[in-house]
């Protein structure tokens, strides 16, 4: 059963930082494509990014509004999924939630997200 | 970025009734393998989103045959055959052709 516990969220302040982990179990990490999307309070789903298997060269996407702020990072040893958010903003408050499937559906198997929670 | 425009985005739907959810994107998502990336997820209160249909019309493993999805190029529909009480929350449809983006969302609840 493919398992995805995300940690990490809090509260912290406009400008800070904070680290995402998403620990995952269930599936072959090495080959899968990794994705986070987020939800503000009340709002609907957003995409923030994804990296590729390392076995498909390891490379990163990001959505425009997280694009040189948000990294995206994994650890094959670790099985573990990490969202870096640096220069956080008010709007960046939100649940995120870790994703993961295959190539017909990329988003299938979802964990249950880590709030975090920007203001100052 | 491919805009995804979901109507309506509410419902109030009788229990045994049909309902119907409408997706348009703002460009083709029929991609040159010849499928098309169109996916439609549930996420019910106080739960992370799940994966109802891929690839336009495709069931994903363990949803209820009553869901179906159509559509091709730049216009989609979920239709549920007969609503029962546990499909009540928000309907997304999402695009994954470029980079992932989702509709607004579509609130289904129940009369």
């Amino acid at each position: 059963e493919v398992q995805l516990v995300e940690s990490g969220g809090g509260l912290i302040k406009p400008g800070g930082s904070l680290r995402l982990s998403c620990a995952a179990s269930g599936f072959t990490f090495t080959n899968a494509w990794m994705s986070w999307v987020r939800q503000a309070p009340g709002k609907g789903l957003d995409w923030v990014g994804r990296i590729r298997s390392k076995t498909d060269g390891g490379t990163t996407d990001y959505a425009t509004p997280v694009k040189g702020r948000f990294t995206i990072s994994r650890d094959e040893s670790r099985s573990t999924l990490y969202l870096q958010l640096n220069g956080l903003k008010s709007e960046d408050t939100a649940v995120y939630f870790c994703t993961t499937g295959s190539n017909s559906y990329p988003l299938a198997y979802w964990g249950l997200g880590t709030l975090v929670t920007v203001s100052s | 970025d491919i805009v995804m425009t979901q109507t309506p985005l509410s419902l109030s739907v009788t229990p045994g009734q049909p309902a119907s959810i409408s997706c348009k994107s703002s460009q083709s998502l029929l991609y040159r393998d010849g499928k098309t990336y169109l996916y439609w997820y549930l996420q019910k209160p106080g739960q992370s989103p799940q994966l109802l249909i891929y690839e336009v019309s495709n069931r994903f493993s363990g949803v209820p045959d009553r869901f179906s999805g159509s559509g091709s190029g730049t216009d989609f529909t979920l239709k549920i055959s007969r609503v029962e009480a546990e499909d009540v929350g928000v309907y997304y449809c999402m695009q994954s052709i470029q980079l992932p983006t989702f509709g607004q969302g579509t609130k289904v609840e129940i009369k």
